[in-house]
C-alpha cells in the first residue's frame, strides 16, 4: 500500500507568513508523530496524536506552532507569523499502535527568508 | 533524561565489508524500544531494524543485525557485506512508549 505522503516537498515563504504542512498517513495507523530535522541533526519531537486527539503536543516550540487531525487520519501542522529559525526539514510519521515502528514520509524541507 | 549518542559522526567502508555503528543510550525506563533508521540523500527516513529491551535475541533483518548488550547500554547496528547503496546517514533512536529520542547520527559512506 503507499506509505506516508507529505505535501509541499518545498516550502519557500517569507518571514511573517502563515505556512500549512499537510501529511497523509498510512492506512489504518492510529498514531501520527511530527518531527523538526535541522541540518546534520537527527529528528526532535514536535507532536504525536493518537486518533483525532494530541496526545503529547509538548515539543512544538512555542504558540505559533499548532496542528490538527480532524478526522483522525490527515494532519496538518501550522506555523504562524514564521521566522528564518523556523528553517528545517518537517517530517511526518505513522505507526500502527506506539508500539510499532513509525514509518516516515519523504518530509517538507521549509525554507523561511 | 533519556539521551542517544552516536560517537562516529562519519565512517568510510570498502564496498563488501562488514561495518559496525555504534549507539550508546542511557534511560531510567526498564522497558524501552531501540530502532535504526537509514536516510538517504533523499532525506526519507526508512525503518531498518528494532530490538526490544526485553527481549533475549539480537535482532536480524537481512544484512542488518543488532548487538544489543543490555548491561553496557549499547545498541550497535552492524551491516554485512556493504553495498554502494547502503551510502546514507544512520540514525539510532530509543522509544519507551510513543515518543523517540534521536542520536545525532553517522554519515556511512560505501568506497567502490
Amino acid at each position: 500500500g503507499a506509505g506516508v505522503s507529505q505535501t509541499p516537498s518545498n516550502k519557500v515563504t517569507e518571514k511573517g507568513k502563515y505556512v500549512e504542512l499537510r501529511c497523509d498517513p498510512i492506512s489504518g495507523h492510529t498514531a501520527l508523530y511530527w518531527y523538526r530535522q535541522s541540518l546534520g541533526q537527527g529528528p526532535e519531537f514536535l507532536i504525536y496524536f493518537q486518533g483525532t486527539g494530541a496526545a503529547d503536543d509538548s515539543g512544538l516550540p512555542n504558540d505559533r506552532f499548532f496542528a490538527v487531525r480532524p478526522e483522525g487520519s490527515v494532519s496538518t501542522l501550522k506555523i504562524q507569523r514564521t521566522e528564518r529559525g523556523d528553517s528545517a526539514v518537517y517530517l511526518c510519521a505513522s505507526s500502527y499502535d506506539t508500539h510499532n515502528e513509525q514509518f516516515f514520509g519523504p518530509g517538507t524541507r521549509l525554507t523561511v527568508l | 533524561a533519556q539521551k542517544i549518542t552516536q560517537t562516529q559522526p562519519g565512517m568510510f567502508v570498502q564496498e563488501k565489508e562488514a561495518v559496525t555503528l555504534d549507539c550508546t543510550y542511557d534511560t531510567s525506563d526498564q522497558s524501552y524500544g531501540l530502532f535504526w533508521y537509514k536516510q538517504p540523500s533523499s532525506g526519507e527516513m526508512i525503518f531498518l531494524i528494532y530490538q526490544g529491551s526485553y527481549d533475549e535475541q539480537n535482532a536480524t533483518e537481512g544484512r542488518y543485525s543488532l548487538n544489543f548488550q543490555k548491561a553496557r547500554k549499547s545498541a550497535n547496528l552492524v551491516i554485512s557485506a556493504s553495498q554502494l547503496g547502503d551510502s546514507a546517514m544512520y540514525f539510532c533512536a530509543m522509544g519507551s512508549n510513543y515518543q523517540l529520542i534521536w542520536g545525532a547520527g553517522t554519515k556511512l559512506i560505501i568506497k567502490p
